[in-house]
């Protein structure tokens, strides 16, 4: 029964390669979200989605193009792996935008690029 | 755009103690003021949020109070115990954005 579920949990790979990470709620939200967290802790957001169009995109590099499906899935694709990617990603929901309601998040996604 | 800083970056205190953690923003169309905790190896959870037309809101152990004069707002825990050990982030709602900014992160460490 969770709620922001994503994956994978640990994703390791080389420079260079593509890899995506998947999420789904099933909350019923309008809202999802892509947010990194660098190892200094520091939260940020990337891009938002309501109801499967963009909303908010951050100044995130071309190689980084999140899809949405279906308001009930983001998932996150990156090409051309660098070392500066290595971090954890966030996957996140809320009820809906521009409206100030909680966020409820995934556990997150380690990834490391070699 | 929005600003959140938060202070200190790391606090240690001793089972039972009181902590407190403190968060400033620069928008002062900000309505929206979470905490979130995040534990190791886990997302970032709600623990208490405040709006603006709200001074102080209480929650068992965990409180948090607003000051929209001096745009600041603080966390405060009393009788920690060591499952507080966590990294805390307040957060402000930034209206012209339409999103969280979160502020760099406290890490509690509650010593038994």
């Amino acid at each position: 029964d969770t709620a922001v579920s994503q994956t994978p949990k640990y994703l390791v790979t080389q420079m260079g390669n593509d890899k995506s990470i998947k999420c789904e709620q099933n909350l019923g939200h309008d809202t999802m979200y892509w947010y990194k967290q660098d190892s200094k802790k520091f939260l940020k957001i990337m891009f938002s989605y309501n109801n499967k169009e963009l909303i908010i995109n951050e100044t995130v590099p071309n190689r980084f193009s999140p899809k949405s499906p279906d308001k009930a899935h983001l998932n996150l694709h990156i090409n051309s792996l660098e070392l500066g990617d290595s971090a954890v990603y966030f996957c996140a929901s809320s009820p809906g935008y521009a409206t100030n309601e909680k966020l409820f998040f995934g556990s997150g996604t380690q990834l490391s690029v070699l | 755009g929005e600003n959140v800083e938060q202070h200190p970056s790391t606090l240690s205190v001793q089972e039972g103690d009181s902590a407190v953690i403190k968060c400033t923003y620069s928008d002062s169309a900000s309505n929206y003021f979470p905490w979130y905790k995040q534990e190791l190896g886990k997302g970032p959870q709600l623990i208490i949020d405040i709006r603006s037309n709200v001074g102080e809101k209480k929650d068992q152990r965990i409180a948090v109070t607003l000051n929209k004069t001096a745009k600041h707002f603080s966390l405060h825990i009393t009788e920690t115990q060591p499952e507080d050990s966590a990294v805390y982030f307040c957060a402000a709602f930034f209206t012209g954005y339409s999103t969280l900014t979160f502020g760099k992160g406290t890490m509690l460490l509650v010593s038994p």
